[in-house]
């Protein structure tokens, strides 16, 4: 069975740019996560995703959006990138948004590696 | 701002040794989750505990809990040079709360064993 997959892998953008991640979900889960890792850091939640509906929220500003399609795929969009931006950018997909049992751990992707010049 | 810390930040033992990091956090929980990643790769779940659980092994790993002193232990048992990688805890917060699944991640403790 397919993992989680992401697209692209690398990516290098410019200031002020705006870029598009993809993430396809393990089938069958319908809840997706977005985390940031910048280098040397622990991953921080940006979003969640469940039914196409926005489920929680990190603390990130307005230029990070994201969405999630018929098929429980997700995108995650970042607008005027800045260089504090460049990251790697994990998805994660899980059954469904809540709860605390292993039927329910978040499976991740290999990340999208953004760099912003 | 990360919630949990983990120290060491690094750790390097020799194969055969055991590798013991620890994570502290700061807030209510539901569990608390180990994660490894290979060279920034993605992550890889290797263990989950509850809040009303104190211990649980997997394999070589052990993990503890203690949400008295909001802390938590992972012991991997006779390492091998392909546990190089970092580890995070990541805690889940409780149920109820607006946050749905967000896992909470620590800085990491990047740990190299040596052949």
């Amino acid at each position: 069975d397919a993992g989680v997959t992401q697209s692209p892998t690398h990516l290098i953008k410019t200031r002020g740019q705006q870029v598009t991640l993809r993430c396809s979900p393990i089938s069958g889960h319908k809840s997706v996560s977005w985390y940031q890792q910048v280098l040397g850091q622990g991953p921080q939640f940006i979003f969640q995703y469940y039914e196409k509906e926005e489920r929680g929220r990190g603390n990130f500003p307005d230029r990070f959006s994201a969405r999630q399609f018929p098929n429980y795929s997700s995108e995650l969009n970042v607008n005027a990138l800045l260089l504090g931006d460049s990251a790697l950018y994990l998805c994660a997909s899980s059954l469904s948004p809540t709860g605390g049992t292993p039927y329910n751990e978040q499976f991740f992707g290999p990340g999208t590696r953004l760099t912003v010049l | 701002s990360q919630q949990g810390e983990e120290d060491p930040q690094a750790l390097s033992i020799q194969e055969g040794e055991n590798a013991t990091m620890n994570c502290s956090y700061k807030t209510s929980i539901n569990n608390l989750q180990w994660y490894r990643q290979n060279s920034g790769r993605g992550l890889v779940h290797l263990i989950l505990i509850r809040s009303n659980e104190r211990e649980k092994h997997s394999g070589r790993l052990r993990v503890t809990l203690d949400t008295s002193k909001k802390s938590s232990s992972l012991l991997i048992t006779a390492s091998r040079a392909a546990d190089t990688a970092s580890y995070f805890c990541a805690t889940r917060p409780l149920r109820g709360e607006t946050s749905g699944s967000r896992l909470t991640f620590g800085e990491g403790t990047q740990l190299t064993v040596n052949p």
